[in-house]
């Protein structure tokens, strides 16, 4: 079967670093991302990676290794906004996105 | 005008009731999807349109049946429902289905199912 894993809660400092983990298995790799959902709200779109490396954009950095599964995405400079769950997904060999249950993520001044 | 808008974004109803959830987006997408959100459990995909024609339908039961009128909205109508069905159901666009771009989310439509 297909799985994405990443850990259900998570809580940092205001003004630190928190890098939150996705490990996946899926039938084929087409892309892996990165959403944000604050409570209430709609998911929105933070970060896409194709090829192996790391991706950043702005306090927002994602990584992803094809061969490991593995993809974490990195906030820095943690702010109180940024407490919201955080979805990965992954694009399989039919183009079926696979998501994990997400991150919550908890900041604390 | 956000992209993607959902109606009524709170919804109570009883197993005997009928009710429309309604979607549209002002994208320009020509894919649209219907999305069930349970708290710790991951997007369950129940429906895709893509330029207005259902390509997927994962084994979701008769109770939900989606209407797409057009590539700017989507309805899912619901009726008979049971307290399980209580959730957040997410309506999202995309360029096409299949292409590798990311998904537009409206804000969702809370369902409480009594």
């Amino acid at each position: 079967g297909q799985n994405i894993d990443q850990p259900t809660e998570m809580t940092a400092t205001e003004g630190a670093i928190v890098q939150i983990n996705c490990t996946y298995q899926t039938s084929g790799f087409n892309g892996l991302f990165w959403y944000q959902q604050h409570a209430g709200e709609a998911p929105t779109f933070l970060s896409y990676n194709v090829l192996d490396g790391l991706e950043e954009k702005g306090r927002f950095s994602s990584f992803l290794s094809r061969s490991k599964g593995y993809s974490y995405l990195l906030l820095k400079e943690l702010q109180m906004k940024d407490s919201a769950s955080y979805l990965c997904a992954v694009r399989d060999s039919n183009y079926q996105l696979i998501w994990g249950a997400g991150t919550k993520l908890i900041i604390k001044p | 005008e956000t992209g993607v808008t959902q109606t009524p974004r709170h919804l109570v109803m009883g197993m005997t009731n009928k009710k429309s959830l309604k979607c549209e987006q002002h994208l320009g997408h020509n894919a649209m999807y219907w999305y069930k959100q349970s708290a710790k459990k991951p997007l369950e995909l129940m429906f895709v349109y893509n330029f207005k024609e259902q390509t997927e339908n994962n084994s979701v039961p008769s109770r939900f049946s989606p209407e797409c009128p057009n590539s700017s909205h989507l309805f899912l109508h619901l009726h008979t429902l049971q307290p399980e069905d209580s959730a957040l159901y997410l309506c999202a666009s995309s360029q096409a289905s299949g292409d590798t771009g990311e998904l537009f989310f409206g804000e969702g439509s809370r369902l409480t199912v009594l």
